[in-house]
Formats: C-alpha cells, structure tokens, sequence
C-alpha cells in the first residue's frame, strides 16, 4: 500500500526556532513536494524536488528552505520560525513525467507561538 | 501564472447529485484533477481530465472543457461520508513538474 509519513502530527514552536519537517515515502517516486495549507487559501507550494539533490522554488518559498538527500526523503526547514508560519503542512509525492497523482502525507499542524 | 476558482461552499440533500465547477487561468495546461479532504485528513486523488469530455468513476464523474477553461466534478447519490472538501488542480505545461490547487469547496452533505 502506498505510504507517504511525515514527522509529526502537531507541533508547537517558539518564534526564532529552527524546525525540522520530515517526510518519507515508500513509493520510489522521484518528485516530492511541500504544500501549506491555509484556510480560504488552498494548498500552496513551498518547494519540490524532482530528484536527489534537486529542487525548485514554489510560489511561496520565503523563509523556508529544504533538503533532499535520499529519493525517499524530503525535509522542510523553517531557519526562523515566525508566526504566520503557523499552518498545516502537506507533503506529496508523485512520479516523473506523465503522472498526474499526487499522493499526499497525513500533514503537520504546526504552531508557531 | 496561474489561478484556479471553485465555490467555497456546497450544501447538498444524501441521495442528491451535486456538482461543483473549476474555471482556470493558466499559462500552460496539462489536465485537470479533482482531489477529496476529510476534515483532518490527506488530500486523496479522484480524478484527471487531460481531453474534453465526461470521464465517470462509479459515483463520481469529472467535466472538462478546455475552450472554456471549465471543469466540474459531479458527486451522485450522495452519501453522509461525501462531506469533505474538493479540489480542483491543474499542472503547468511549461513547469511541468509544478501542481496549482484551487482554495477548495466544502461539501456540506445534510440528512
């Protein structure tokens, strides 16, 4: 069954924090993908990555930065975490090419207090 | 760039047929899909529209016209559990690798 997991479910950080988000999929997909997801705003893409070692800037890539190192693996990093970062975190995973299905992890709510 | 529009709300009667429409501005265009979010939940893959035309899957079915811009998912014999929110997305042609959502409609789906 195809698995996309991500660190945690809730986290609550201080405003400055560096913070580490984890995901994982076990699907050999080569793109991977960081959303948020905000009321009213639908999910917006922070950054993807098309291979290891590779990414690309979304549409919101302010004050976040990521990391791809293993194909299976995807982290989003908040250098300094501020409060409009508090959100719901989405990754997704997908394959190259003609493939038009994203499969989606459950989601971080992080707090940013 | 590009941008998406769908309602923001949809309230339905069970065993209803409801239909929730997408219109688009894009640069490129590569298809629409149609994603499915329970309250707490992960975005779920329903459907993609690459050529005009209907495609069904079971009780749902999903709309595109590209002279239009224009998509719609179509929801029938509507049950309790369709309570959840909808997305259409489009993928750029020329960043191909790239997924554009809309906000999402709310399907609020009563007794």
């Amino acid at each position: 069954d195809v698995k996309v997991t991500q660190s945690s479910r809730y986290l609550v950080k201080r405003t400055g924090e560096k913070v580490f988000l984890e995901c994982v999929q076990d699907m050999d997909h080569e793109n991977m993908f960081w959303y948020r997801q905000d009321p009213g705003l639908g999910l917006r893409l922070i950054y993807f990555s098309y291979d290891v070692k590779m990414k690309e800037k979304g549409d919101i890539p302010e004050g976040y930065s990521v990391s791809r190192e293993k194909k299976e693996r995807f982290s989003l990093i908040l250098e300094s975490a501020s409060t409009n970062q508090t959100s719901m975190y989405l990754c997704a995973s997908s394959f190259a090419g003609g493939s038009n299905e994203q499969y989606f992890g459950p989601g971080t709510r992080l707090t940013v207090t | 760039g590009q941008s998406l529009e769908q309602p923001s709300e949809v309230t339905a009667v069970e065993g209803a047929i409801v239909q929730i429409n997408c219109t688009y501005q894009t640069s490129g265009f590569y298809g629409l899909s149609w994603y499915q979010q329970h309250d707490g939940g992960a975005p779920t893959f329903l459907s993609y529209n690459a050529l005009d035309g209907l495609e069904e899957t079971g009780r749902f079915s999903s709309f595109l016209s590209r002279s239009d811009s224009y998509g719609y998912l179509l929801l029938q014999e509507l049950q309790m559990k369709d309570s959840a929110s909808y997305f259409c997305a489009v993928r750029g042609n020329l960043d191909f690798n790239k997924f554009y959502f809309g906000s999402g409609t709310k399907l609020n789906v009563k007794p």
